[in-house]
């Protein structure tokens, strides 16, 4: 059974860090890879897709990396800000999505 | 980006009364479309996976008794809370699965969050 694990469970930084956020998953027969950010209360807002086939995706301040064979990614956010506090998701498609717990993420002014 | 809409946002129902929840994709087709729960402070499990036109497939430990999928379009699945329970109050986001020549990608809904009382 595929298991997503996202460490680390809370990060808290002060503005203009930069960051990295990891996420692992068990068995590398995945369809592609998804970050989300989750703000309290709401839905999911998505970030970066990285398809099986690719190694990295680019958006903004956001780069995401995929290693399938290791089973891992990363998500870089350059230059933090404080609206770039929320809950980060990793998830892996596999028919559906599963997902990690989630990086709580709190950027201080 | 494609849209995908729920309906409705927010509901609160009585113990032992049934919720529809409705999820349509507003501007593609989707032959697949996934039902998620969120409970407070954890993140979404799957609960089951819906192809228009047949039954339903349930995640392990999800009750396919009480929580009824019908995908009867290629733009709409409902899901049914039956008998429901506080224990059954959640977060519950659907998502539409977008599939082309060139990539396949899930698009979610902004959830439908259900209490029960």
């Amino acid at each position: 059974k595929q298991e997503v694990t996202q460490i680390p469970a809370a990060l808290s930084v002060p503005e203009g860090e930069n960051l990295v956020l990891n996420c692992s998953f068990t068995d590398s027969a995945i369809y592609n890879l998804q970050w989300f950010r989750q703000d309290p209360g709401k839905g999911l807002t998505s970030l970066l897709l990285i398809q099986s086939s690719q190694r990295e995706q680019t958006s903004g301040r956001l780069n995401a990396s995929l290693d399938k064979s290791s089973g891992r990614s990363t998500l870089y956010i350059a230059a933090s800000q404080p609206g770039d506090s929320a809950t980060y998701l990793c998830a892996v498609t596999v028919g559906g999505m599963r997902f990690g717990a989630g990086t709580r993420l709190t950027v201080k002014p | 980006g494609a849209v995908v809409s729920q309906h409705p946002s927010r509901v609160i129902c009585k113990s032992g009364t049934s919720v529809k929840i409705e999820c349509r994709s507003l501007d593609f087709q989707a032959t697949t479309m996934f039902w998620y729960r969120q409970f407070p402070k954890q993140s979404l499990m799957l609960m089951a996976t819906s192809n228009e036109g047949s039954k339903a497939t349930y995640e392990q430990g999800v009750e396919k008794d009480k929580f009824l999928i019908n995908h009867a379009s290629l733009t709409l699945s409902t899901l049914t809370v039956t008998s429901a329970h506080p224990e059954d109050s959640s977060f519950y986001i659907c998502s539409a699965q977008y599939t082309s020549s060139v990539w396949d990608e899930q698009y979610f809904g902004p959830g439908t969050r259900l209490t029960v009382t």
